[in-house]
Formats: structure tokens, sequence, C-alpha cells
């Protein structure tokens, strides 16, 4: 099982939908989990940490599923702007690095 | 304003010539990370310090080597690159490494190997 592992898209969706993506890790004992944001040829940005709790950003929603091991990401009435490649990024253990998965690309079309 | 900042955005080397990658920072953060990243492929780390603590991840080739003569610099040398070097360079720096911190990237730089 590969350690974090996204569907690499590309969803293609209408202004306005709703849209949402999984990213599964390989560690149960993983502490932290975060979605970046990075668009063409760009850097990534932090988009939002995700707590055990879930929480919510505007029209952001990020939810953690420690029993089957996933963090989800959804994204409502979507924007034009929205479109990027949205990594997923998990802690794995520790004091370790963190390890970023292949991200999923959102193409949001007019 | 503090950032990350990484020179030159694009760089083009010839097969087989050293180059040489700049990354500063002037958000006094402890830790300071280098990452490859193709296209479509996740950013892979090569190496991070822990301030002056050295860590080279497993896989990375020998032919990458990094130095950070100061808190601030920190360098990613490409001995003799090839044409499978070609990526993006991302320098990225973390306040103190504990594995739950955002971490704060600079702007990349594109590396073209001719």
């Amino acid at each position: 099982r590969k350690e974090v592992e996204q569907d690499p898209g590309p969803f293609n969706v209408p202004e306005g939908a709703t849209v949402a993506f999984n990213c599964t890790y390989s560690n149960s004992a993983s502490q932290s989990f975060f979605w970046y944001r990075q668009d063409c040829r760009k850097e990534p940005k932090l988009l939002m940490s995700v707590y055990s709790s879930g929480n919510e950003d505007g029209r952001f929603t990020a939810q953690l599923n420690r029993a089957s091991q996933y963090i989800s990401l959804l994204i409502r009435d979507s924007k034009l702007s929205d479109s990027a490649t949205y990594l997923c990024v998990v802690n794995l253990s520790g004091n370790t690095p963190l390890v970023f998965g292949k991200g999923t690309r959102l193409s949001v079309i007019a | 304003d503090a950032m990350v900042i990484q020179n030159p955005r694009y760089q083009v080397t010839q097969f087989g010539k050293p180059v040489t990658l700049s990354c500063s920072q002037t958000l006094n953060h402890n830790v300071m990370y280098w990452y490859q990243q193709k296209s479509s492929q996740a950013p892979k780390l090569l190496f991070h310090y822990y301030d002056k603590d050295f860590n080279n991840e497993a896989d990375t080739p020998d032919n990458f080597q990094s130095r950070r003569p100061n808190t601030s610099f920190c360098f990613l040398d490409i001995r003799s690159p090839g044409l499978g070097d070609a990526a993006m360079y991302l320098c990225a720096t973390s306040r103190v490494g504990t594995g739950n911190e955002k971490l704060f990237f600079g702007s990349g730089t594109q590396l073209s190997v001719l």
C-alpha cells in the first residue's frame, strides 16, 4: 500500500458544483493531516489542516476517518479559481517530515 | 514580508555540468527542506536540516548534495545533472520540524537539462 494515495483525476466539474476528493494513508498512527493547493508550475500552499472533528473554512470542508484511514476534502459552489491540484499531506509518524500524495487535479468549467 | 526565496526561478544547465540552486529564508525557521517535483508527481523529499543537523533520504542519489552555511541559506548542488534530473526543485521551511506544522515553500526553481 502506498503511504499516501490519491485519485489523480482530473475531476472536471461545472461552476457551482460540489466536488469531493479522498486520500488514503498507510499508517494508522498518523496524527497530522493537511490539504495543500498547487497551481500549475507554482509552489504548494496550505489550504487547510484536517482536525479529528472535521473542520470547515468557507466553501471547503475537511474530514478525517481514522477507522478507514482516509481524509476528504469537499468543495461547495465550485469557482473557476478553484481549478488546481489538491495535495494530501500526512505526517505518518512522530517528528518525521510530511509525506505528500501525488495530488488530485480539479478543473472547474464555465 | 518574511518569506522563502529561491533563485533562480528558471535554470538551464547542460548534461553533466554542475549546477547550484539557492534558497534563503527570513522566517528564522529551524528546519529547511529540499523537494524534487516532476510533472504530475508528488513532491519528493531529498533532504532536510534541523538547524545544522543534515538528514538525507535513503533514496536520494549521491549526485545531489546540500549545504546550509547558516540559518538563512540552504543550497542544493547537483554534481552531474542527467536528463532525469529535470524537475521543479522546491525549498521549504518549518518552524521546529514537529511534523504537524505548516510548510512554507519558495516559488521553486524549474531546472532544465540539455
